[in-house]
């Protein structure tokens, strides 16, 4: 089973929908979450981040964390064909004095489409 | 958000040459760097973690002899990838982590081809 999974797309949505993306992660003790965008040839960037159970939302993104079921979210609202990307959910697993790494899914390609 | 400067954007080297790439942390002083590397249609891979004035971590089936890196500052770390080959080819991003737990940025990351 992989740390961080990821269904590789291509999510493909029409523009001014809703874009959901979707990762499950195997370390029950993961205690941080972020989602990352990465459009082709370039570095990721964040996008949020998320600690707690529930929803976080800024602007038209909104993440959703539930650790009883090992799931974070991302949703995208009024999408636009800028957001067409390859969107990277990564965790932070219980700290273990070695610095906080990120463990990377392999991440969905996301399209939107006119 | 954090400012990260990372050099060069790519490189095209010969095999058995070496090439170091550079990170550095404009804004912020970088006590952990984080190494990755992404191959082509697949997610980043940590490669090491290296803390300032120390050896670096190296993750499983890394070499640490093929890929120094120094971290001799708070802003400063290198990678420097040795007698390089095709099978090296990848795009290198690094990630320098500061004091606080603020989530991690990235470097715009080195494209480096290797012929």
């Amino acid at each position: 089973q992989k740390e961080v999974e990821q269904n590789s797309g291509p999510l493909s949505v029409p523009e001014g929908a809703i874009a959901s993306l979707n990762c499950t992660y195997s370390d029950r003790g993961s205690q941080s979450f972020f989602w990352y965008r990465q459009y082709s040839g370039k570095s990721p960037e964040l996008i949020m981040f998320i600690y707690s159970n529930g929803d976080k939302e800024d602007g038209r993104f909104t993440a959703q964390l539930n650790k009883a079921s090992q799931y974070v979210s991302l949703l995208i609202r009024d999408s636009q064909p800028s957001d067409s990307a390859t969107y990277l959910c990564a965790v932070i697993k219980a700290f273990t004095g070695g610095g906080n790494k990120l463990t990377f899914g392999t991440g969905t390609q996301l399209k939107v489409e006119l | 958000g954090a400012v990260v400067s990372q050099h060069p954007s790519w490189v095209i080297c010969k095999s058995g040459t070496s090439v170091k790439i550079e990170c550095r942390s404009l804004d912020f002083q970088a006590t952990t760097m984080f190494w990755y590397r992404q191959f082509p249609k697949q997610s980043l891979m940590l490669m090491a973690t290296s803390n300032e004035g120390s050896k670096a971590t190296y993750e499983q089936g890394v070499e640490k002899d093929k890929f120094l890196i120094n971290h001799a500052s708070l802003t400063l770390s290198t990678l420097t990838v040795t007698s390089a080959h095709p099978e090296d080819s990848s795009f290198y991003i690094c990630s320098p982590k500061g004091y606080d737990n603020s989530p991690l940025h990235f470097g715009n990351g080195t494209r480096l081809t290797v012929t």
